[in-house]
Parts: C-alpha cells; structure tokens; sequence
C-alpha cells in the first residue's frame, strides 16, 4: 500500500499558469519535503515542514510556495511556471526523531 | 552534513557483484551513512543505512571501516532490474540533523 501518495502523477500546464501539485501520507510522519528533480540530476530539496513549521531553502525561487494544512497533506504551488519548472516534483516524509525518508512517486510537470 | 563523492556511472554485467563506494572525509560522530535506490521515473527508495562495520539486510550489505570516512555498497548477483541511480547521504536523526542532502549518485547499468 502507498505511504505517500502524490497526485496527479503527471500534470501538464501553460506557461504562467499557476499549478498546484499535491501530496498525502498515511505514515503520520512529522516532516515533509518537496524536491525538484530534473533529468539526470539529483534530487534537489525546495523547502520542508517541520509538523507546521516552514523551512526554505535559500535558493528556492519565490514563484515556488508550499502548504500544509494538516499532518497528512502538503501542496506544492507554482504560481506562473516557466519552461524551467518543468520537472519531477517528489514529496517525502519523515518521522521527527529519524533521518530515513520516504517518497512519493513523483509528479511529472510539463510546460507548454 | 558531510559532502559526499561516489562515482558518476558503474556498468556490470547480470549475476556480478557489485561494489559502489562513497567517500565522505568530513562525516561527523554523530552521522549515519544511508543509501537510496532510484529507478527511472520514480522516487527514490531506501535500501539500507550504517554507522560501522557491517549492515546486511535482504538487499544489499554496506560496508563501513573504522575510520568512517567511506562506505561501500554491494550489491550480491545483480540483475537486469538493479539498474539505477544509487545516492549516498551522510547526516545525523532527528530535528534539523535528520535532512539529509542528495549528492550526484552512481548510476548503475547492468547489462545481460
């Protein structure tokens, strides 16, 4: 059964369209994370929540915004992507005292 | 967190063993070596994590002397299905220790 479970798996949209990709988990883990991953790259961490507590990553761009309402669900805004978005989007979780994440499979993100 | 070096690619052949190794000269008292596995398309995936000598589970063994200031990863008769990306991370558990960062990885191809 899927831990954390990101949808939709692939989300196409236009340039400067705002997007929203989201994320849910059934581990009731304290932190999640977004990652940007482009082709043959690593992943690369946009920011995480700490329970509810934000954390950005320095280089993040501000086109990028994260909520989280709740412990289980953590959204992931673009607010007018550009080709450069285009990328997997991956959702993680951890528990608070631990180190070992778990991930989502991933939203793929096209650009036109 | 200690920045951590592995080779770029590794190619291996079906029914080898494969032996991937990552250095990571600053790693600190408190740091536990962990790696993840990633297919295409997917998020990647937890194999096993170490702090000294030996850990072996049901997929692979890792490999860790005294020094700490490397590991190794094998991978015991690899098949068509073990290529992948392999990461290394290096950090501590819980609170802000707990984020890891994903370095370039290994991608290993293994051929029939």
């Amino acid at each position: 059964d899927a831990m954390v479970i990101q949808n939709p798996r692939y989300q196409v949209t236009q340039f400067g369209k705002p997007v929203t990709l989201s994320c849910s988990q059934t581990l009731n883990h304290n932190v999640m994370y977004w990652y940007q991953q482009k082709s043959s790259q690593a992943p690369k961490l946009l920011f995480h929540y700490y329970d509810k507590d934000f954390n950005n990553e320095a280089d993040t761009p501000d086109n990028f915004q994260s909520r989280r309402p709740n412990t289980s669900f953590c959204f992931l805004d673009i607010r007018s992507p550009g080709l450069g978005d285009a990328a997997m989007y991956l959702c993680a979780t951890r528990t608070g005292q631990g180190n070992i994440q778990y991930f989502g499979a991933g939203t793929r993100l096209s650009v036109l | 967190l200690a920045k951590t070096t592995q080779p770029i690619s590794m190619d291996s052949y079906e029914g080898q063993e494969v032996n991937i190794t990552c250095s990571h000269n600053n790693i600190a008292t408190n740091d536990y070596i962990t790696w993840y596995q990633q297919f295409p398309s997917q998020g990647p995936r937890f194999i096993i994590q170490g702090y000294k000598t030996k850990v072996t589970n049901e997929v692979a063994s890792l490999f860790i002397p005294a020094d700490r200031k490397s590991s190794t990863l094998s991978l015991p008769r690899v098949s068509l299905s073990d290529t992948a990306v392999y990461y290394c991370l290096v950090g501590g558990y819980g609170g802000s220790q707990g984020n890891l960062i994903f370095g370039k990885g290994t991608k290993l191809s293994v051929k029939p």
